[in-house]
């Protein structure tokens, strides 16, 4: 079975420092791994996927994440915090030897950067 | 182009009502989906409907059907409410079957049941 795990709650950040927002996976074949973001009362908006290739995935709005196979991790990063990006951040995974597209999703971190 | 559009934003239920969850894509994606959002457990798949005519139990489906009328339009239906299904509802879509795509999100329905 797939799974995601993010493990922290809340993550609070000062406006211009960089920031990381957590998440590892599980999956039996290979991980097709994504991140959202929901921003209150609205619908989630994808960010960024990593399929294969480059372990370095850049996506909107200046984020991009990098991921670990050997620390089964796809850590989401930004270098410079901006106010604007405090929402929620979901990290999702689907496993290769899903067989209809099936995708599970974390619980979710609360990001907040202060200004 | 609208996206994933769900009606009604906002519905309260007493016990024991039914309901419809209405869902519609305009972007001609093949499969759609079913999500509750629940604080502390994220967003848990309840059916989703790989193609036009075809539907599939989640993780959660108990106490839902659905309906996959057309291409476009994927409906939630709540036969008897219950207050463990207080939650938001989001639908969502993806094209492809073979290629990994992103999902494309509406912007949820708020439902109260009491």
């Amino acid at each position: 079975a797939q799974s995601v795990a993010q493990p922290e709650d809340q993550v609070n950040v000062a406006e211009g420092n960089p920031l990381t927002v957590k998440c590892t996976y599980s999956v039996s074949g290979n991980p097709y791994l994504f991140w959202y973001v929901q921003y209150p009362n609205r619908g989630l908006q994808f960010l960024l996927k990593y399929i294969t290739g480059d372990n370095l995935v850049k996506g909107s709005y200046g984020f991009e994440a990098e991921f670990n196979k050997s620390q089964t991790s796809f850590h989401l990063k930004k270098p410079s915090a901006l106010v604007s990006d405090s929402a929620l951040y979901f990290c999702a995974v689907r496993d290769s030897k899903g067989g209809y597209q099936k995708v599970t999703f974390g619980i979710g971190t609360k990001l907040q950067v202060i200004p | 182009n609208a996206g994933v559009t769900q009606t009604p934003k906002f519905q309260v239920l007493k016990t024991g009502q039914s309901m419809t969850l209405q869902c519609a894509q305009d972007m001609n994606h093949n499969s759609m989906y079913w999500y509750r959002q629940d604080p502390g457990m994220g967003l848990r798949l309840i059916y989703y409907s790989a193609s036009e005519g075809t539907t599939d139990k989640g993780e959660v489906p108990n106490g839902y059907n659905v309906s996959r009328l057309n291409k476009r339009e994927f409906s939630l239906r709540l036969e008897s409410a219950a207050p463990s299904q207080t939650s938001v509802y989001f639908c969502a879509s993806m094209s492809g079957v073979e290629v990994v795509n992103e999902q494309f999100f509406g912007p949820g329905t708020r439902l109260t049941v009491l």
